[in-house]
């Protein structure tokens, strides 16, 4: 079954610092998503992209985050210098135009996740 | 202001029986709810959904109910299994948006 992967699994890294996470999503979808949760905390949307642009985006994403499709595979989510409370599990999903219920819902194909912790 | 709440963080329930997992959400400005399984160190699955102009929908196991004059959302699952054993998030789709609004996700056991 198809899969969406995201490396790395999990990312230690000093206050100040950029990380870079990134996804490969299903081959033949066309929306991406990322998404995190803070320990203990619910699963938060961060941003959606489509077309090679952001089509929504929430108020955690401010200027600090960026996400890229640099090659056509990969959808990465970058955050320029990262604070204590970046640290989180990371998901990132993906979903293809026809990926709906019988409900009509969208349904998304998440990825384990990439945890990040910032010291 | 747009939440969707699960109040019970656990539950428990025995091989056979039936789990019922509630979530609540305050306002009715979503046109979709989804239920999503999540097993450690796996992303989140989608499980079963339902359209707010429906009250219930059923998938094997698994029923979805909506009350919608309640703003409350169930899933039942019967009879229930082991591999059951896993986090289970409700979710809700706002109005003309392209993202999820997640609960904070019941972890539910079924033991022998």
């Amino acid at each position: 079954e198809p899969e969406v992967t995201q490396t790395p699994s999990h990312q230690v890294t000093q206050m100040g610092q950029e990380v870079i996470l990134r996804c490969v999503p299903i081959s033949n979808h066309l929306y991406f998503y990322w998404y995190r949760q803070i320990l203990g905390q619910k699963v938060e949307f961060l941003v959606s992209f489509y077309n090679n642009e952001i089509s929504e985006k929430s108020e955690i994403f401010d200027d600090q985050f960026s996400v890229e499709r640099p090659d056509g595979s990969n959808f990465t989510l970058k955050i320029r210098s990262t604070k204590l409370e970046d640290s989180a599990m990371y998901f990132c999903a993906s979903r293809g135009r026809g990926s709906r219920t019988e409900t009509g819902a969208n349904v998304l194909t998440f990825g384990a996740g990439s945890r990040l912790t910032v010291l | 202001d747009q939440q969707v709440k699960q109040n019970s963080p656990s539950l428990s329930v025995q091989e056979g029986r039936i789990s019922i997992l509630n979530c609540d959400y305050t306002n009715s400005m979503f046109d979709y709810f989804l239920w999503y399984k999540k097993y450690p160190a796996e992303g989140p699955t989608f499980l079963i959904s339902i359209s707010s102009i429906k009250d219930k929908n059923e998938d094997g196991r698994f029923t979805v109910f909506l009350n919608k004059s309640a703003k409350h959302l169930s899933l039942h699952i019967v009879p229930s299994q082991p591999g059951d054993s896993a986090v289970y998030f409700c979710a809700a789709r706002p109005l003309n948006t392209d993202k999820l609004i997640f609960g904070t996700g019941t972890r539910l056991q079924v033991f022998p």
